[in-house]
């Protein structure tokens, strides 16, 4: 099975900023990745898949790169309504696999 | 307008079996393979099992292999998963969740609000 790795768990952040999250692979999954948002007692969200496109009617303050084993998720100006957890989930291989998540926090 | 609506969870003795349900609306149920997705309290999301768009094909996690079934009623829209010997660790919110394809593995686009499933004694 693929793992996958997130980090930060957990970040502390203050409206406007740019927030980062990486998701590594425990091998290359050529692109084959999606990244969702899930708010407290909510579903998840999906906000992008492969790597890099953006699923629509999602903000484009969220963009998402990357390659082979290495990918990231950037919020470009963090917005009240973006404090939630994100998971990445590989579609390369079977079983489908997810991150740990990484829990944004208000500062 | 897409929907999707879990029923049938509960509480549940360790052992013991449940049946849950996901009814779909807003899109062509029969074109799209379904999948159930979990998250135990506090915890991440776990894929649990698929099955293709025409129910011929179904894939298992290999903590449910032989435990749970799942099936669906393209006529009703309706997906389905029945939980039998449920252990502690079943405890989760389990979630349906609409793939992007018939078949193969790829991502969800909508997922249903989840329903909760407790096992203790």
């Amino acid at each position: 099975d693929i793992q996958m790795t997130q980090s930060p768990s957990s970040l502390s952040a203050s409206v406007g900023d740019r927030v980062t999250i990486t998701c590594r692979a425990s091998q290359g999954i050529s692109n084959s990745l999606a990244w969702y948002q899930q708010r407290p007692g909510k579903a998840p969200k999906l906000l992008l898949y492969g790597a890099s496109r953006l699923e629509g009617g999602v903000p484009s303050r969220f963009s998402g790169r990357g390659s082979g084993s290495d990918y990231f998720l950037t919020i470009s100006s963090l917005q009240p309504e973006d404090f939630a957890t994100y998971y990445c989930q590989q579609y390369y291989n079977a079983p489908l696999t997810f991150g740990g998540g990484t829990k944004v926090e208000i500062k | 307008e897409l929907q999707l609506l879990e029923s049938g969870g509960g509480m549940v003795q360790p052992g013991g079996s449940l049946r849950l349900s996901c009814t779909a609306s807003g899109f062509n149920f029969r074109n799209y393979a379904m999948t159930w997705v979990r998250q135990a309290p506090g915890r991440g999301l776990e894929w649990v099992t698929d099955i293709t768009g025409s129910g011929s094909y179904t894939y298992y996690a290999d903590s449910v292999k032989g435990r749970f079934t799942v099936s669906r009623d393209n006529s009703k829209k309706t997906l389905y998963l029945q939980m039998n010997s449920l252990r502690d660790e079943d405890t989760a919110v389990y979630y349906c969740a609409k793939n992007i394809l018939s078949s193969g593995d790829f991502y969800f686009d909508f997922w249903g609000p989840g329903t909760l499933v407790s096992v203790s004694s």
